[in-house]
Order: structure tokens, then C-alpha cells, then sequence
């Protein structure tokens, strides 16, 4: 059974670029969480995908948006970077109950 | 609305002793709970839940927690810690979404230090 895997590991974007973050959800897994942690913060919820459709969104802004596809796995994309923007951030799949999380992107923007 | 308290942003303890991570939460309905383990540079990993029965949880690498319903707690334990039990520890309480899956609300985090 594979687990959850992010890509990329690290990156660097300057600001006002665009980037996309990938998540392979764990197999049979059909929900997809996307979290934002800040350097000494818990992670905070940005939104979630469930059966292909955003089921539930966090505060924040619509620069982030995201996909599911039909094998459940996601993406991630921030347009107009900011420097707040950096952070890592953290994937998790489910199936009718608790997240398996990856060991997310680290994003930098400089 | 559902929140998680972290008392202790920093715990510093010797290796072999005990230690308690503080949790507090609040919300108006039943909920269900986490310790999540973050060692640096990794994503998180689950070390045990509550979600209904014994108040008592126990979880992996020896740390358990008690739910107490009154206090509006669920507090971190282990009898005696080790070196790599250094990283950052999050409690976080679940929260349904509208097809019935949960997201999490997570604490700020207590890192624990362990001394030799």
C-alpha cells in the first residue's frame, strides 16, 4: 500500500509567479486536504477535495485553487505569489475518516 | 466555533523522565481528537486519537492521552522520554464538512526538547 506523496520537495518561486503543488492520494483514498503551515505555526486548512469537487474551503484567498482527477490525486496552485506564501504545505487523503498526511512541499518565495 | 489551545509552545525535559503536552479545546459539540508528531523536515504522523469509549487512548512509541470532557482537555503523556522524541508535537480536534468528511483544526504546536 502506498502512502501519500507530494512533489515537488522544495521550490523556489519569485514573487508574483505561479506554482503548482502535486499530491498522489494513498490508494482507495477518494479526499484530498490541502494545508498551509507557517514557519512555528500549526497547519491551517486551505481546502479539500472530495470525488473530484472542492468540498469545504478555508480563509483563504481564490489565488489558491486546486483540482482533484478521477485517480484521486491533486493539485495545488497559488497564482501572484506573495512572500507569505511561504510555507509548507501539507497533503492529506482519506477514505470516511482521518488524513494520511505527505511529507509536503516546502515553498519558498524570495 | 471549534479552537485548539496549546499551552506550552516550548517544553524542555531530561531523557528518561516524564512528560505532559497541554491540550485544550472548545466546542459546542462532540468532537473528535489527535496528537500528531512532526519530526523536522517531514510532514505529520498520526501518534493516536479519540473518537468515543475509553478516555484513556493509547498510541504509538509509548505516549497515551486522556480525554476529560469536563476540562475541555486531552493532554499528552509519556512516562519517560527518549531522545528522538525531540519535534514538534500538534493536537488537533476534527470538523465535519458538509459530505460528511472532516477537516482538522490544528494547535500552534509544543516543541518538545529532550535533554541528555
Amino acid at each position: 500500500e502506498t502512502g501519500v506523496t507530494q512533489s515537488p520537495t522544495h521550490l523556489i518561486k519569485t514573487r508574483g509567479q505561479q506554482v503548482t503543488l502535486r499530491c498522489s492520494s494513498q490508494s482507495g483514498h477518494n479526499t484530498v486536504s490541502w494545508y498551509q503551515q507557517a514557519l512555528g505555526q500549526g497547519p491551517q486548512f486551505i481546502f479539500q477535495y472530495y470525488r473530484e469537487e472542492e468540498n469545504g474551503r478555508g480563509n483563504f484567498p481564490p489565488r489558491f485553487s486546486g483540482l482533484q482527477f478521477p485517480n484521486y490525486s491533486s493539485e495545488l496552485n497559488v497564482n501572484a505569489l506573495e512572500l507569505d506564501d511561504s510555507a509548507l504545505y501539507l497533503c492529506a487523503s482519506s477514505l470516511e475518516g482521518q488524513g494520511t498526511f505527505g511529507s509536503g512541499t516546502r515553498l519558498t518565495v524570495v | 466555533a471549534q479552537s485548539v489551545t496549546q499551552l506550552d509552545s516550548q517544553v524542555p525535559v531530561f531523557e528518561e523522565a516524564p512528560v505532559e503536552l497541554r491540550c485544550n479545546y472548545s466546542s459546542s459539540v462532540s468532537v473528535y481528537l489527535f496528537w500528531y508528531v512532526q519530526y523536522p523536515n517531514q510532514g505529520l504522523q498520526l501518534l493516536l486519537k479519540y473518537l468515543s469509549g475509553s478516555t484513556l487512548v493509547k498510541g504509538i512509541n509509548g505516549f497515551e492521552a486522556e480525554f476529560n470532557k469536563s476540562q475541555t482537555s486531552f493532554h499528552l503523556r509519556k512516562p519517560s522520554v527518549h531522545i528522538s522524541d525531540t519535534a514538534e508535537y500538534f493536537c488537533a480536534v476534527s470538523r465535519t464538512l458538509t459530505s460528511g468528511t472532516y477537516k482538522y483544526i490544528f494547535g500552534t504546536g509544543t516543541r518538545l526538547k529532550v535533554l541528555a
